[in-house]
């Protein structure tokens, strides 16, 4: 299969706290993670990703882990603010002998409130 | 750097009629990629190109839906006989290549488009 799953849907944090999104995927030669932030009408963009040579990101405040032996992915958002409201979708792609196509995470609305 | 452009950014359409959208890679980019979103689907994956070339439209619905890519410039994707449920944002990304370093694709605004 090819399914990405995305937890939790709805996650709200109080600011300066820290958030967390979980994604898992089938595809064991997914190698390559992003995560996009979506805001109310705009499009996805890019925030941080990681490749399967990786265990562990840091870009700033946002910290990406990724368990190749469970298939799962993680964002860690520290310190939260109020702009980082917005939808979070994980996705993963098996580029390498494979597709590019990034296959989504179904979104996680991340509401930080002050 | 523009990004990726799409036209039109609305697009209403009556139920039967044929839709086309435009999308206009970044320059330089050789990977062409096609999204739908809806609330109820999320992000699904249509088809993609590189150099022009089809690789993967394991997406695409077989009736109705076709994309082409005539040139690097830009990418077309066709909706015949629209229908109520083709109704969502199609959303075009391009990326340098779709392989290692290259593969961070970049998102256009999109296209809403509604079937009446």
């Amino acid at each position: 299969g090819e399914q990405v799953e995305q937890l939790p849907s709805i996650l709200r944090v109080q600011e300066r706290s820290s958030a967390s999104i979980n994604c898992t995927y089938e595809n064991s030669a997914s190698n390559y993670f992003p995560w996009y932030k979506q805001e109310p009408g705009e499009n996805p963009k890019l925030i941080i990703d990681i490749r399967s040579n990786m265990e562990r990101k840091q870009i700033q405040g946002l910290i990406v882990l990724l368990d190749k032996k469970a298939k799962r992915f993680s964002l860690h958002i520290t310190d939260t603010q109020p702009a980082d409201s917005a939808m979070y979708f994980c996705a993963a792609s098996a580029y390498q002998g494979g597709s590019a196509k990034l296959i989504f995470g179904e979104g996680t609305k991340l509401t930080v409130s002050s | 750097n523009a990004g990726v452009i799409q036209t039109p950014r609305h697009k209403v359409t009556g139920k039967g009629q044929e839709a086309t959208l435009w999308c206009e890679p970044i320059s330089g980019h050789s990977a062409v990629f096609w999204y739908r979103q809806t609330i109820v689907q999320g992000l699904e994956f249509l088809t993609y190109f590189r150099n022009q070339a089809p690789i993967d439209d394991s997406g695409m619905p077989k009736e109705r839906f076709s994309a082409q890519m005539p040139n690097q410039s830009h990418s077309t994707l066709k909706i015949q006989s629209t229908q109520p449920q083709d109704s969502a944002v199609y959303l075009c990304a391009s990326s340098l290549g779709d392989w290692g370093y290259y593969a961070e694709q970049f998102f256009g605004p999109g296209t809403r488009l509604t079937v009446l």
